[in-house]
């Protein structure tokens, strides 16, 4: 099943911060997080695996809930370089390795100077 | 280090015609995924191959196959074309066949079926 992705679209002036959310109703078993811009490939930003856990560079961070079942990636003091579109790809808590991320829809973010 | 790789960048087809899309993984990497991008939809997962070995398909149907090379290239074969397989194709590859291996992707084919 396809998490939820929201908000669905965000415009920022630089500076600002912006949360973007990926819900399961289901347990997930990993989050892995991409920034895709216009015309390029998606670009792997951080992957989470364990409940309660939270990492990030620079000024991207992204945590996973207690219950994994959603996780946020918090983008603070927008630079322009931001703009994209985010997308959480998810591994249910199941019984093997299948290989297969299920993406979310996609949260456009498109911040202005 | 050069990353995914995929040929060609643009492919135009008719209705029932084939199409075939071919992925160089990062040197190292042993699996590749493929996925479907449709404009305005998300990413739809489409295969994974391990070693030379179908692992996992995605909800395709049977006219979308592949297949991964000894040197772990990957072609990705759509036949009898229809409009609605239009969309960008990409495809990833990763050091190994886990859950927690990143997939780095390719800039992707984009395919149109007139």
């Amino acid at each position: 099943q396809q998490p939820v992705q929201s908000p669905q679209a965000v415009i920022l002036r630089e500076g600002e911060d912006a949360v973007i959310n990926c819900s399961s109703s289901k347990a997930l078993y990993s989050v892995h997080w991409y920034r895709q811009k216009h015309g390029e490939a998606p670009v792997f930003l951080m992957i989470l695996l364990k409940g309660g856990e939270q990492k990030g560079h620079d000024k991207i961070s992204a945590s996973f809930n207690e219950k994994k079942q959603q996780s946020s990636l918090y983008l603070t003091a927008s630079q322009l370089s931001y703009s994209g579109t985010y997308f959480c790809g998810t591994e249910k808590t199941s019984s093997g390795n299948t290989g297969k991320l299920i993406f979310g829809q996609g949260t456009t973010l498109q911040v202005k100077p | 280090e050069a990353g995914v790789t995929q040929s060609p960048t643009h492919l135009i087809k008719t209705r029932g015609q084939q199409a075939t899309l071919r992925c160089s993984p990062i040197s190292g990497h042993t699996s590749v995924y493929w996925y479907q991008q449709a404009l305005g939809l998300g990413l739809q997962f489409l295969l994974w191959y391990d070693e030379g070995e179908e692992r996992n398909r995605g909800n395709f149907p049977p006219r979308f196959s592949g297949r991964q090379f000894p040197n772990y290239s990957s072609e990705l074969n759509v036949n009898a074309l229809e409009l609605e397989d239009s969309a960008l194709y990409l495809c990833a590859s990763s050091l190994g066949g886990h859950s927690t291996d990143t997939q780095y992707f390719g800039p992707g084919t984009r395919l149109t079926v007139l």
